[in-house]
């Protein structure tokens, strides 16, 4: 199975850009990189995808390496409210057809903002 | 909307007996699934549906059963409930690329 790799733990300083990296050096060609959060005792919230082009969204910009080996998520002005466990996913399609993929998670960074 | 929805948000069981744990969305979604998330892990795929009366395995679906009638329900089953199940599950619904998850049920079997 892809698997990706992110360090443990990161920390930012409040109103702060923060990169967050992510090497997923199995990716094939039909998986998507997705980036989902993870708040305390709260269900994985998406944040941003991607499949070979850079990406920006209201939430964060995604950046992909031209190999497609690794990924950076960017956040551009952490906020305490950032503070969560950052998921970098592949999303891979299914054998049993069109519309069915799996969502392969990691452990993830812990990301902590500090005031 | 509510979203995915996940009913009970607790529950603790014996080994060896069975329950549902419910899950529902209102976005009229065609794709859901099941996961589970063990201490310090990532989540991972239990079972997921494509639609009304398809459903499939995903990585660890032993132990589990699910069903799908309605496109708005999706169950899941513990059979037999075993120490090894005890985790945090969620339910996720998605149309396009965004799955929108629930806010999860903690279980504990002794």
């Amino acid at each position: 199975d892809a698997k990706t790799t992110q360090p443990n733990s990161m920390e930012s300083n409040e109103e702060e850009p923060v990169h967050l990296p992510c090497n997923h050096s199995t990716i094939s060609g039909t998986d998507y990189i997705h980036w989902y959060r993870q708040l305390p005792s709260q269900g994985p919230e998406y944040v941003i995808h991607g499949l070979t082009s850079n990406v920006n969204n209201r939430m964060a910009s995604l950046a992909i390496a031209e190999d497609r080996k690794s990924s950076t998520l960017i956040l551009h002005r952490a906020t305490l409210r950032d503070a969560a466990v950052y998921y970098c996913i592949l999303r891979t399609p299914l054998w049993s057809g069109a519309g069915s993929y799996q969502l392969t998670f990691g452990k993830g960074t812990k990301l902590s903002v500090i005031p | 909307n509510a979203g995915v929805t996940q009913t009970p948000k607790f529950q603790v069981l014996k080994t060896g007996q069975s329950m549902t744990l419910q899950c529902a969305q209102d976005m009229n979604h065609e794709y859901m699934s099941w996961y589970r998330q063990d201490p310090g892990m990532g989540l991972r795929l239990i079972h997921y549906s494509v639609g009304a009366g398809i459903t499939d395995q995903g990585e660890v679906p032993n132990g589990y059963n699910v069903s799908r009638s309605t496109t708005e329900d999706f169950p899941l089953r513990l059979l037999s409930a075993a120490p090894s199940q005890t985790s945090v599950y969620f339910c996720a619904s998605s149309q396009g690329f965004e799955q929108y998850f629930g806010p999860g049920t903690r279980l504990t079997v002794t």
